[in-house]
């Protein structure tokens, strides 16, 4: 169980397109899900915390107009990099919380990642 | 106050033997340490994971200790095997809600 899909898991696209990408949680509700971006050699990187039916909190220095996160139902959240530039190229990973055992603590799992080139 | 810190960033260990990294943090809030395996272009996933009320926590091959007067936690993988290789990260939180990364840590088994 606790299983999260991402779509698609690489995208190429050219400098100036916006590219959406989806995050699924499989086989649970989850009322929050996270998106990360990681950079080559370097850990994770919390861009933006997403609530269903309210909108994302987005961490200190992540552009909420460049990043459009949508979070419409308790089984889906998109990332929208809009207008992407070769800077935005990164690996983007989103994760959702699951309620633990007997409910008593939430534990997050991670989708397989979504690799995004912007040429 | 907020940081994780890991060590080593890297890491070489014979197949058979133990694994060890290190992880030190400041915040006493934090109630959740979790540690995540990440395989190359893949997402990470929680591999074990301890609350400060216990000092220590074994699942199969891989075991938490956790020293709370010291603010430290480590993850030993016991007989360590070329399939362990990945990237390890300890992370930590306040009441499982927003993670707190550790640097990473690449391990490399040796056949």
């Amino acid at each position: 169980g606790a299983v999260v899909s991402q779509h698609p898991s690489w995208v190429i696209c050219k400098s100036g397109t916006s590219v959406k990408i989806e995050c699924r949680s499989l086989d649970f509700q989850a009322t929050t899900m996270f998106w990360y971006r990681q950079f080559p050699k370097q850990s994770l990187m919390l861009m933006a915390t997403s609530n269903e039916g309210s909108k994302a909190t987005y961490e200190q220095g992540v552009e909420k107009d460049k990043f459009l996160i949508n979070h419409a139902s308790l089984t889906l959240s998109t990332l929208t990099v809009t207008s992407a530039h070769p800077e935005d190229s990164s690996f983007y990973i989103c994760s959702a919380e699951s309620p633990g055992l007997a409910g008593l603590y939430n534990e997050q799992f991670f989708g397989p990642g979504t690799r995004l080139t912007v040429l | 106050q907020q940081q994780v810190k890991q060590s080593p960033q890297s890491l070489i260990v014979q197949k058979g033997g133990i694994s060890i990294i290190n992880c030190a943090y400041e915040n006493t809030a934090f109630d959740y340490f979790p540690w995540y395996q990440q395989f190359p272009g893949k997402g990470p996933a929680l591999l074990i994971a301890i609350r400060p009320d216990v000092s220590e926590k074994k699942e199969g091959r891989f075991t938490i200790s956790f020293n709370k007067s010291a603010k430290q936690f480590s993850l030993h993988i016991m007989d360590s095997q070329p399939g362990d290789s990945a990237t390890y990260f300890c992370a930590a939180s306040v009441s499982n809600y927003q993670l707190i990364w550790g640097a990473g840590t690449k391990l490399i088994i040796k056949p």
